[in-house]
């Protein structure tokens, strides 16, 4: 079964750092572009920042730019979301998705089981 | 940024009736419109891509359609296991915003 598993959320205080992973299982994670969703407590998707299969092109929700930085490392078959700076407006469960496209963004077809992340003094 | 309209916000509907719900965009995204749905506790799941390809797997009672900024999710005939939260998203310029959701709950 395609799959994809999220590690690294957890508490945080205001204006610290976490970094999320992520890594595929059934497939690689190089054929695909990939990207980072979340979504608070009662509150729909929101898209935080997707990435293409080589690097090339990378987006950020306007939220989230100069604070967040997703890269990935298909080596390793590992997705990444650094978040820097947290805010209390960043408390969410955080999706990792793949794509169905490599080189551009199209459809969001595969969704992890989501890591909690909490941002609290 | 683009902005995403959904109407209605909810509906009550009865099992069998058909439902459509309409998502506006306030720039023409193309044919770069998808549809997800989502149950409580779970995450969402693609059901229609690039405004009208039907994902593996989604019954054939769901369809979409539109171009340029006004698209349609329809239900033919409503299921027991289709009541839920659709959500739109476009995918034709960053950020691939999602629109705010039709609840769509048993009458």
């Amino acid at each position: 079964e395609v799959k994809l598993v999220e590690s690294g959320g957890g508490l945080a205080q205001p204006g610290r750092s976490l970094r999320l992973s992520c890594a595929p299982s059934e497939f690689t994670l190089d054929a695909y572009a990939m990207h980072w969703v979340r979504q608070a407590p009662g509150k729909g998707p929101e898209w935080v920042a997707g990435i293409t299969w080589n690097s090339k092109s990378i987006g950020y929700a306007d939220s989230v730019k100069g604070r967040f930085t997703i890269s990935r490392d298909n080596a390793k078959n590992s997705l990444y979301l650094q978040m820097d700076s947290l805010r209390t407006e960043d408390t969410a469960v955080y999706y990792c998705v793949k794509d169905i496209r490599r080189n551009y963004f199209q459809g969001l077809d595969v969704w992890g089981q989501g890591t909690t992340v909490t941002v609290s003094s | 940024d683009l902005q995403m309209t959904q109407s209605p916000s909810s509906l009550s509907a009865s099992v069998g009736d058909r439902v459509t719900i309409t998502c506006r965009t306030s720039q023409s995204v193309r044919n770069l419109l998808n549809w997800y749905q989502q149950k409580p506790g779970e995450a969402p799941k693609l059901l229609i891509y690039s405004t009208s390809i039907l994902q593996s797997g989604v019954p054939s009672r769901f369809s979409g359609s539109g171009s340029g900024t006004d698209f349609t999710l329809s239900i033919s005939s409503l299921q027991p296991e289709d009541f839920a939260t659709y959500y739109c998203q476009q995918s034709y310029s960053i950020p691939n915003t999602f629109g705010p959701g039709t609840r769509v709950d048993i009458k």
